[in-house]
């Protein structure tokens, strides 16, 4: 069955320092891999996908995520933490299996600290 | 313009009420889905409708019934509440039947006393 699994409840950086967020995966085909962040209050917004090709994929707001197939990982990450970035984020793996369908981690909450 | 727009933002009833939350977007997108996330902030998708058709119907009771009155709209209704269906309730759309652009709303947090 397919599952993601983000090992991390939470996370604090500080700002400006650089960020990664741990994702791995279990899925017997090439997945579809994405990465969505949670605002407090506020509903899911895509920060970038991957389906195929170049396993660094460039996001929006700065983030970038590189699929490593052999380490079944898609992590995230940022060079440089803003404070605006603190949310919950939610690494999810798109299953064909019965109806396409997303399936979402539990979420890794990133707090920015001064 | 809100893409996705759910109400009520917030919901409180009792158990036993019967509840419907609406949802509407106006992306022009075909497919629509229901997620539930409960307080571990676990999401989990629920129901997916693709040109009003039922495509995804997760292990979700009986007492859960969606209702597509025509793309641009998903509505859930929910029967007999109980306490454990309390939780963020999300609609969210997208182009096709993949989620790989899903739009999701705002939320509605549903909160059974």
């Amino acid at each position: 069955a397919q599952s993601v699994t983000q090992p991390d409840i939470h996370i604090t950086v500080s700002e400006g320092a650089s960020l990664e967020l741990r994702c791995n995966y279990s899925y017997g085909a090439t997945p579809y891999l994405f990465w969505y962040v949670q605002s407090p209050g506020q509903g899911l917004q895509l920060l970038l996908k991957y389906f195929s090709g170049d396993t660094l994929v460039q996001g929006i707001k700065g983030f970038e995520a590189e699929f490593k197939r052999s380490q079944s990982s898609f992590n995230l990450r940022k060079p440089s933490v803003h404070w605006s970035d603190a949310a919950e984020y939610f690494c999810a793996v798109g299953a064909s299996a019965g109806g396409f369908k997303t399936i979402f981690g539990a979420g890794t909450r990133l707090f920015v600290k001064a | 313009d809100t893409a996705v727009s759910q109400t009520p933002k917030y919901l409180v009833t009792q158990m036993g009420n019967d509840k419907s939350i609406k949802c509407e977007q106006n992306l022009g997108h075909d497919t629509m889905y229901w997620y539930k996330q409960d307080s571990k902030k676990f999401l989990k998708i629920m129901f997916s409708y693709n040109n009003k058709e039922l495509i995804i119907n997760e292990t979700v009771p009986n007492r859960f019934s969606p209702k597509s009155p025509d793309k641009a709209h998903l509505n859930l209704h929910i029967n007999s509440l109980e306490l454990g269906d309390s939780a963020v309730y999300f609609c969210a759309s997208s182009q096709g039947t993949r989620t790989d652009v899903a739009f999701f709303g705002q939320g509605t947090r549903l909160t059974v006393v």
